[in-house]
């Protein structure tokens, strides 16, 4: 199985730009997430979604936007990138109201931004 | 504001015990999870506690006292692919994970 994967594995883009970064499970999990790692801090959450259909704001959803189209993909957009926007993204899945709810991270997406 | 404490580094020796701890202020308490990270890669779960006591898992076992808002992670017999960042993170009141920093384990020959 799969699991979680995402796309690109690292990109740099330049300020202004808008990037798409790809999220895709096989899992069939009802729950994705989407946050972004700094050195130094905790994981903070960007957007997540309970269920196709629906999408909900994290702690620093400012300048990403999300979309739930299908139960398996989960786009994050960057409208218009910006320095501060560097860092590494995560896409996790979870199995919302199973047991424990742990997440599924993909590899991660290397972003810097110029 | 709600907050998690853990040390930003430790050193061991291979084949030696460490205990990682996670101290956490947290508007309520829905569970406490471990993940580890390896360097350049997906974090990926090791243990929850949702209760207060030990749970075992093999080499790792974890430990949780709620009342003292407190978790450690202990690793025994420690290996060098347990060279890693042990990430702790506590599912609050509104069900929302909040995570520390991380703490980057090294492991000395």
């Amino acid at each position: 199985t799969a699991g979680i994967t995402q796309a690109p594995t690292s990109q740099i883009l330049a300020a202004g730009r808008s990037m798409t970064l790809r999220c895709t499970q096989d899992m069939r999990h009802n729950a994705m997430y989407w946050y972004r790692q700094d050195l130094g801090l905790g994981l903070r959450l960007i957007h997540y979604s309970n269920t196709a259909g629906t999408t909900g704001k994290g702690e620093v959803p400012d300048g990403y936007s999300v979309s739930r189209a299908n139960t398996d993909d989960f786009p994050l957009t960057l409208a218009s990138a910006v320095p501060s926007q560097t860092s590494v993204y995560f896409c996790a899945s979870s199995d919302k109201g199973g047991a424990n709810e742990k997440l599924f991270f993909g590899s991660g997406t290397q972003l810097s931004v110029l | 504001g709600q907050n998690i404490d853990q040390p930003t580094e430790m050193t061991a020796t291979e084949g030696a015990i460490v205990q990682i701890n996670c101290t956490y202020q947290t508007s309520g308490f829905n569970g406490l999870f471990w993940y580890q990270q390896h360097a350049g890669e997906a974090p990926t779960f090791l243990s929850y506690n949702v209760l207060d006591g030990l749970e075992e898992k093999g080499r790792f076992s974890s430990f949780l006292s709620r009342s003292k808002g407190y978790s450690y992670l202990l690793l025994k017999e420690l290996q060098m692919k347990d060279s890693a960042s042990y990430l702790c993170a506590v599912r609050d009141g509104n069900y929302q994970l909040i995570w520390g920093a991380g703490t980057k384990l090294i492991i000395k020959p």
